[in-house]
Protein backbone atom coordinates (compact mmCIF):
# COMPACT_ATOMS: atom_id res chain seq x y z
CA UNK A 1 0.00 0.00 0.00
CA UNK A 2 1.01 3.94 -0.27
CA UNK A 3 1.32 3.73 3.95
CA UNK A 4 1.80 1.90 6.60
CA UNK A 5 -1.51 0.29 8.13
CA UNK A 6 -1.89 -0.36 11.19
CA UNK A 7 -5.06 -1.82 13.26
CA UNK A 8 -7.56 -1.38 15.14
CA UNK A 9 -6.89 2.75 15.42
CA UNK A 10 -8.02 2.14 19.35
CA UNK A 11 -8.65 -0.62 21.34
CA UNK A 12 -10.27 -0.72 25.16
CA UNK A 13 -9.21 -3.77 26.32
CA UNK A 14 -10.32 -5.19 29.97
CA UNK A 15 -7.64 -6.37 32.40
CA UNK A 16 -5.63 -9.83 31.58
CA UNK A 17 -7.62 -10.05 28.13
CA UNK A 18 -5.47 -10.63 25.26
CA UNK A 19 -4.96 -8.31 22.15
CA UNK A 20 -4.00 -8.42 19.11
CA UNK A 21 -2.31 -5.66 16.93
CA UNK A 22 -1.63 -5.41 13.05
CA UNK A 23 0.62 -3.75 10.82
CA UNK A 24 0.63 -3.61 7.06
CA UNK A 25 3.99 -1.89 5.86
CA UNK A 26 4.60 -0.29 3.25
CA UNK A 27 5.13 -2.77 0.14
CA UNK A 28 8.73 -4.01 -0.86
CA UNK A 29 10.04 -2.67 3.04
CA UNK A 30 11.69 -5.17 3.86
CA UNK A 31 12.45 -3.74 7.41
CA UNK A 32 9.45 -3.90 9.94
CA UNK A 33 9.39 -2.16 13.94
CA UNK A 34 7.36 -2.31 16.89
CA UNK A 35 7.82 0.76 19.11
CA UNK A 36 5.42 2.24 22.02
CA UNK A 37 4.43 5.60 23.16
CA UNK A 38 3.22 6.21 26.56
CA UNK A 39 1.61 9.56 27.57
CA UNK A 40 4.59 12.27 27.36
CA UNK A 41 7.40 9.21 26.90
CA UNK A 42 9.29 8.78 24.20
CA UNK A 43 9.46 6.02 21.71
CA UNK A 44 10.22 2.68 23.21
CA UNK A 45 11.70 0.09 20.46
CA UNK A 46 9.84 -3.07 21.11
CA UNK A 47 10.82 -5.84 18.45
CA UNK A 48 12.58 -5.62 14.96
CA UNK A 49 11.80 -7.77 11.72
CA UNK A 50 14.31 -7.67 8.79
CA UNK A 51 13.71 -9.80 6.04
CA UNK A 52 14.12 -13.43 7.05
CA UNK A 53 16.20 -12.85 9.55
CA UNK A 54 15.41 -13.84 13.39
CA UNK A 55 13.78 -10.88 14.70
CA UNK A 56 14.93 -8.74 17.22
CA UNK A 57 12.75 -8.99 20.32
CA UNK A 58 15.59 -7.21 22.73
CA UNK A 59 12.82 -4.00 23.26
CA UNK A 60 9.83 -6.52 24.36
CA UNK A 61 9.32 -5.55 28.05
CA UNK A 62 8.03 -8.96 28.87
CA UNK A 63 6.76 -11.96 27.81
CA UNK A 64 3.51 -11.54 27.72
CA UNK A 65 4.64 -9.65 24.57
CA UNK A 66 5.15 -11.53 21.24
CA UNK A 67 5.05 -10.72 17.25
CA UNK A 68 5.02 -12.31 14.16
CA UNK A 69 5.59 -11.43 10.35
CA UNK A 70 4.21 -13.72 7.91
CA UNK A 71 5.29 -13.80 4.44
CA UNK A 72 7.53 -10.98 5.19
CA UNK A 73 4.70 -8.47 5.13
CA UNK A 74 2.02 -8.10 7.77
CA UNK A 75 2.92 -8.37 10.97
CA UNK A 76 0.86 -8.92 14.57
CA UNK A 77 1.97 -8.04 18.14
CA UNK A 78 0.53 -9.94 20.71
CA UNK A 79 -0.12 -9.02 24.32
CA UNK A 80 -1.27 -11.64 26.54
CA UNK A 81 -3.20 -10.88 29.95
CA UNK A 82 -3.13 -6.91 29.61
CA UNK A 83 -1.72 -5.18 32.47
CA UNK A 84 -3.00 -1.34 32.78
CA UNK A 85 0.75 -0.02 31.95
CA UNK A 86 0.89 -2.02 28.89
CA UNK A 87 -1.59 0.92 28.01
CA UNK A 88 -0.04 3.40 25.22
CA UNK A 89 -0.08 4.34 21.38
CA UNK A 90 1.35 0.93 19.61
CA UNK A 91 3.37 2.33 16.45
CA UNK A 92 4.35 0.51 13.21
CA UNK A 93 6.85 1.26 11.05
CA UNK A 94 9.05 0.26 7.94
CA UNK A 95 11.68 1.02 6.30
CA UNK A 96 14.07 0.11 3.01
CA UNK A 97 16.87 -1.99 2.75
CA UNK A 98 19.84 -0.49 4.24
CA UNK A 99 22.53 0.82 1.72
CA UNK A 100 26.56 1.52 2.20
CA UNK A 101 25.84 1.17 6.03
CA UNK A 102 23.02 4.21 5.82
CA UNK A 103 19.55 3.31 6.96
CA UNK A 104 16.39 4.94 5.40
CA UNK A 105 14.46 6.63 8.21
CA UNK A 106 11.24 4.70 9.11
CA UNK A 107 7.38 5.64 7.52
CA UNK A 108 5.18 5.52 10.53
CA UNK A 109 1.66 4.27 10.40
CA UNK A 110 -1.01 5.92 12.61
CA UNK A 111 -0.82 3.85 15.41
CA UNK A 112 -3.10 1.76 17.61
CA UNK A 113 -4.30 3.29 20.91
CA UNK A 114 -4.56 0.73 23.51
CA UNK A 115 -6.67 1.19 27.06
CA UNK A 116 -6.25 -1.55 29.04
CA UNK A 117 -9.52 -0.86 32.10
CA UNK B 1 23.27 2.24 26.60
CA UNK B 2 22.63 4.51 23.01
CA UNK B 3 21.09 7.60 24.62
CA UNK B 4 19.34 10.76 22.62
CA UNK B 5 19.44 13.56 24.64
CA UNK B 6 16.92 16.54 23.74
CA UNK B 7 15.81 19.47 25.50
CA UNK B 8 12.03 18.98 25.91
CA UNK B 9 11.31 22.41 25.50
CA UNK B 10 8.67 24.05 25.24
CA UNK B 11 10.95 26.29 22.60
CA UNK B 12 8.68 29.23 22.11
CA UNK B 13 9.37 31.64 18.82
CA UNK B 14 7.57 34.35 17.28
CA UNK B 15 6.23 33.57 13.89
CA UNK B 16 9.02 34.48 11.55
CA UNK B 17 11.77 33.82 13.70
CA UNK B 18 14.17 30.85 12.74
CA UNK B 19 13.69 27.85 15.95
CA UNK B 20 16.93 25.94 16.74
CA UNK B 21 16.00 22.87 17.97
CA UNK B 22 19.80 20.19 19.31
CA UNK B 23 20.49 16.82 20.03
CA UNK B 24 23.66 14.84 21.23
CA UNK B 25 24.24 11.02 21.23
CA UNK B 26 26.58 9.35 23.06
CA UNK B 27 27.36 6.47 20.41
CA UNK B 28 30.23 7.73 18.20
CA UNK B 29 29.76 4.64 15.84
CA UNK B 30 26.08 6.49 14.84
CA UNK B 31 26.19 7.32 11.04
CA UNK B 32 22.42 7.46 9.87
CA UNK B 33 20.87 11.03 11.72
CA UNK B 34 17.24 11.94 11.52
CA UNK B 35 14.51 14.17 12.69
CA UNK B 36 10.91 13.25 13.09
CA UNK B 37 8.20 15.90 13.72
CA UNK B 38 5.01 14.44 15.80
CA UNK B 39 2.00 16.83 15.96
CA UNK B 40 -0.21 15.97 19.01
CA UNK B 41 -1.89 12.96 18.61
CA UNK B 42 -0.38 12.09 15.32
CA UNK B 43 2.48 9.94 15.04
CA UNK B 44 6.03 10.71 13.94
CA UNK B 45 6.60 12.19 10.50
CA UNK B 46 10.09 11.82 8.35
CA UNK B 47 11.34 15.42 7.70
CA UNK B 48 15.10 15.46 7.63
CA UNK B 49 17.85 13.04 7.48
CA UNK B 50 21.76 13.70 7.08
CA UNK B 51 24.63 11.41 7.31
CA UNK B 52 27.86 13.73 6.63
CA UNK B 53 29.06 16.64 8.36
CA UNK B 54 27.83 19.64 7.82
CA UNK B 55 24.61 21.50 6.60
CA UNK B 56 21.83 19.77 4.76
CA UNK B 57 18.92 22.29 3.82
CA UNK B 58 15.17 21.72 2.29
CA UNK B 59 13.01 24.39 1.68
CA UNK B 60 12.59 25.92 5.22
CA UNK B 61 14.70 23.47 7.11
CA UNK B 62 18.35 22.95 7.36
CA UNK B 63 19.83 19.67 9.47
CA UNK B 64 23.38 19.92 11.06
CA UNK B 65 25.60 17.38 11.79
CA UNK B 66 28.58 17.49 14.28
CA UNK B 67 30.28 14.07 14.55
CA UNK B 68 33.51 15.40 16.16
CA UNK B 69 30.46 17.02 19.08
CA UNK B 70 28.12 14.14 18.72
CA UNK B 71 25.34 16.50 18.07
CA UNK B 72 22.76 17.10 15.47
CA UNK B 73 20.98 20.57 15.05
CA UNK B 74 17.77 21.11 13.20
CA UNK B 75 16.81 25.17 12.08
CA UNK B 76 13.96 26.29 11.02
CA UNK B 77 13.84 29.48 9.01
CA UNK B 78 10.49 31.90 8.65
CA UNK B 79 8.50 29.45 11.53
CA UNK B 80 4.67 29.44 11.17
CA UNK B 81 2.26 28.91 13.84
CA UNK B 82 2.10 25.00 11.50
CA UNK B 83 5.05 24.30 13.16
CA UNK B 84 4.14 23.79 16.26
CA UNK B 85 4.94 20.71 16.93
CA UNK B 86 7.41 18.15 19.22
CA UNK B 87 10.53 16.99 16.89
CA UNK B 88 12.06 14.03 17.18
CA UNK B 89 16.02 13.57 16.89
CA UNK B 90 16.70 9.60 16.03
CA UNK B 91 20.14 8.21 15.52
CA UNK B 92 21.38 4.75 14.59
CA UNK B 93 24.40 2.60 13.49
CA UNK B 94 25.15 0.60 10.85
CA UNK B 95 22.69 -2.51 10.76
CA UNK B 96 20.81 -1.60 14.64
CA UNK B 97 17.50 0.38 15.38
CA UNK B 98 16.57 3.72 15.41
CA UNK B 99 17.39 5.47 18.93
CA UNK B 100 14.74 8.27 19.42
CA UNK B 101 15.08 10.94 21.50
CA UNK B 102 12.10 12.53 23.48
CA UNK B 103 11.76 15.23 21.70
CA UNK B 104 11.82 19.28 22.01
CA UNK B 105 8.05 20.70 21.56
CA UNK B 106 8.35 23.80 19.83
CA UNK B 107 5.51 26.26 19.81
CA UNK B 108 5.15 29.43 17.03
CA UNK B 109 3.44 32.21 18.57
CA UNK B 110 1.46 34.56 15.36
Amino acid sequence: GAGVSQSPSNKVTEKGKDVELRCDPISGHTALYWYRQSLGQGLEFLIYFQGNSAPDKSGLPSDRFSAERTGGSVSTLTIQRTQQEDSAVYLCASSSQRAWGRSYGYTFGSGTRLTVV
Amino acid sequence: QKEVEQNSGPLSVPEGAIASLNCTYSDRGSQSFFWYRQYSGKSPELIMSIYSNGDKEDGRFTAQLNKASQYVSLLIRDSQPSDSATYLCAVNEGYSTLTFGKGTMLLVSP
